[in-house]
């Protein structure tokens, strides 16, 4: 069964400050992979992406992400962190279900704290 | 396109009532998502349609747990003789094989069993 795991429950970092959200899955074909936001109390707004091709993506609010196979990881960067990212990210791993279905496995999340 | 719809927003109950969650996905979405989030964890799986029918189902979706989709529109989820445990954020989500398959996900629906 697929599964997806986020080593850091917490994060803090000062604002303008580089980030790094891990991520490392476990599927046992080629995976699709998502990174998620939530800020509290509300649902989740889709960050980026990996379905094929290019394995370094770049989403929403300066975000990017790399795939890399060989370490079964899709790390989350960010080179300049806002006050506004405070929230919390999941990664997601998609487990096809059926065709061109699939169905997504959450990490635990990691919680950002943005200090000023 | 408003996305992903979901009332009521907040519900609290006393155990053992039953609970109705409504899901309006986003027009023309053909899939659409039921998941459950605790407190500190990430969202779980519940059950998911494509138009009107249910395609899968996970174990943790017991007996006192019923979702419909009639017509392939809008969704509800029922839980019947709530518990304590039923406290979760209930999240509804959508997508669509024209947008590249992409989930979307709603505000979620809030259900404290008292």
């Amino acid at each position: 069964a697929q599964s997806v795991t986020q080593p850091d429950i917490h994060i803090t970092v000062s604002e303008g400050a580089s980030l790094e959200l891990r991520c490392n899955y476990s599927y046992g074909a080629t995976p699709y992979l998502f990174w998620y936001v939530q800020s509290p109390g509300q649902g989740l707004q889709l960050l980026l992406k990996y379905f094929s091709g290019d394995t370094l993506v770049q989403g929403i609010k300066g975000f990017e992400a790399e795939f890399k196979r060989s370490q079964s990881s899709f790390n989350l960067r960010k080179p300049s962190v806002h006050w506004s990212d405070a929230a919390e990210y999941f990664c997601a791993v998609g487990a096809r279900s059926g065709g061109s279905n699939y169905k997504l496995t959450f990490g635990k999340g990691t919680l950002l704290t943005v200090n000023p | 396109d408003t996305g992903v719809s979901q009332n009521p927003r907040h519900k609290i109950t006393k155990r053992g009532q039953n609970v109705t969650f409504r899901c309006d996905p986003i027009s023309e979405h053909n899939r659409l998502y039921w998941y459950r989030q605790t407190l500190g964890q990430g969202p779980e799986f519940l059950t998911y349609f494509q138009n009107e029918a249910q395609l899968e189902k996970s174990r943790l979706l017991s007996d006192r747990f019923s979702a419909e989709r009639p017509k392939g529109s809008f969704s509800t989820l029922e839980i019947q003789r709530t518990e304590q445990g039923d406290s979760a954020m209930y999240l509804c989500a959508s997508s669509s094989l024209v947008e590249g398959n992409t989930i979307y996900f709603g505000e979620g629906s809030w259900l404290t069993v008292v």
